[in-house]
């Protein structure tokens, strides 16, 4: 019954280091996809994914990178931490979105010094 | 330049009253649009939703208005409780947006007062 997990939940990076924010769902998605939290922006879609193998670009994707080897993980690599990428990340996965069959993680907070 | 919008950052209500929260899009493309409600330290998690079709949803002590004209979406919660605190995100999708992803605006936070 663990839906989506995202590890890790917190991390302190410093500028110019790279790290990968593992994202893991055991119900068999189609659909997952990765959004940042930021105060007053709402969450904003970075990268998402509709199928094994098939990644595209957000609205945000400038700095991060992703893949889909298998339809359970999608992690999501920042290449060169910068401060701007500051913020909670967070991880959905759904069969179809527009229902709201979307399920969340519980977020990664990322700190970039 | 924001998509959905959600013009109050936070509201007060006390407990056994109607809250209200609002949302405007700009995209007429939009036909379907969502409700989602986050506590801290957790992701956010579904509420209820509209189909473009309809003007009215209605679940429990939620329902969820859509004005088309007026690109306008409100979600009523009655009676409100202290349990209802959290931060409300509304989403929208459309037929242009990238897979049918969610296009989510700022958040309204909720604060029932006992």
């Amino acid at each position: 019954n663990a839906g989506v997990t995202q590890t890790p939940k917190f991390q302190v990076l410093k500028t110019g280091q790279s790290m990968t924010l593992q994202c893991a769902q055991d119900m068999n998605h189609e659909y997952m996809s990765w959004y940042r939290q930021d105060p007053g922006m709402g969450l904003r879609l970075i990268h998402y994914s509709v199928g094994a193998g098939i990644t595209d670009q957000g609205e945000v994707p400038n700095g991060y990178n992703v893949s889909r080897s298998t339809t359970e993980d999608f992690p999501l690599r920042l290449l060169s931490a910068a401060p701007s990428q500051t913020s909670v990340y967070f991880c959905a996965s759904g069969s179809d979105f527009r229902t709201g069959s979307q399920h969340f993680g519980d977020g990664t907070r990322l700190s970039i010094l | 330049d924001q998509q959905v919008k959600q013009n109050s950052p936070s509201l007060s209500v006390q407990e056994g009253r109607i809250s209200i929260l609002n949302c405007d899009y700009t995209n007429s493309m939009f036909d379907y649009f969502l409700w989602y409600k986050k506590y801290p330290a957790e992701g956010p998690t579904f509420l209820i939703s509209i189909s473009s079709i309809k003007d009215k949803n209605e679940d429990g002590r939620f329902t969820v208005f859509l004005n088309k004209s007026a690109k306008h979406l409100s979600l009523h919660i009655v009676p409100s409780q202290p349990g209802d605190s959290a931060v409300y995100f509304c989403a929208a999708s459309g037929p242009d947006n990238a897979g049918n992803m969610l296009t989510f605006g700022g958040g309204t936070r909720l604060m029932v007062k006992p």
